[in-house]
């Protein structure tokens, strides 16, 4: 069966450090993987979209990688704040749809 | 603009009552997309239309969930009758595109089934 998996639940980082967040699935065959960040009573907000073609994808302190052949998704926060705490879920297409994992709760300590 | 617009943010209701959740996408997205999201379950796509049409309820849990969409600015999410297993945040999402391109969620709403 189809599955997508964040690691662990939530992790705490230090203000300043890199936090890499990991989404790895199976049965799935994606042509685009999304990542989202959804805070404490809200809906979930786009970060980025990387395609099955590329390697890697970056946007300000964010960067996205996509391995078909490990089936994975590292997502990198660079110089990590306190205002980057929040839960953030990858979410892969298929059939026109989205997939989300549970997400993984992110915390930086100042 | 103004983002997806759902109603109400909150609502209490007693198993057995009819619950109609709304939403209104952003001008321009010809697909939309109905969510859950509990602790237990993650958030689940219940449904999604394109161009007013549904696509695939394959995620509607049973025959008390229905949605329509009967234009392009507006749809509705209805549960009768309601059962405490209903209470979750349910979200409302619209794209240009599916899956291809990013969705913009709504506020959500807020149901409790008493």
């Amino acid at each position: 069966s189809q599955k997508i998996e964040q690691n662990s639940e939530a992790l705490n980082i230090q203000e300043g450090k890199t936090a890499t967040l990991t989404c790895n699935y199976t049965n799935y065959s994606p042509a685009y993987l999304q990542w989202y960040r959804q805070d404490p009573g809200r809906g979930p907000v786009f970060l980025l979209l990387i395609r099955e073609n590329e390697k890697e994808k970056r946007k300000e302190r964010l960067k996205v990688t996509f391995d078909t052949t490990l089936k994975q998704s590292l997502f990198h926060i660079t110089a990590s704040q306190p205002a980057d705490s929040a839960t953030y879920l990858c979410a892969l297409e298929s059939a026109r749809q989205l997939t989300f994992g549970s997400g993984t709760q992110l915390t930086v300590l100042p | 603009d103004a983002g997806v617009i759902q109603s109400p943010r909150h609502e209490v209701t007693e198993m057995g009552q009819e619950v109609t959740l709304r939403c209104k996408p952003i001008s321009g997205h010809d697909y939309l997309f109905w969510y859950r999201q509990t602790m237990m379950r993650g958030l689940e796509l219940l449904i999604y239309f394109n161009n007013n049409v549904p696509i695939d309820d394959s995620g509607m849990p049973e025959d008390r969930f229905s949605a329509k969409m009967p234009n392009a600015s507006f749809s509705t999410l209805k549960i009768q009758p309601s059962e405490p297993r209903d209470s979750a945040v349910y979200f409302c999402a619209s794209s240009r595109a599916g899956g291809l391109y990013e969705q913009y969620f709504g506020p959500g709403t807020r149901l409790t089934v008493t």
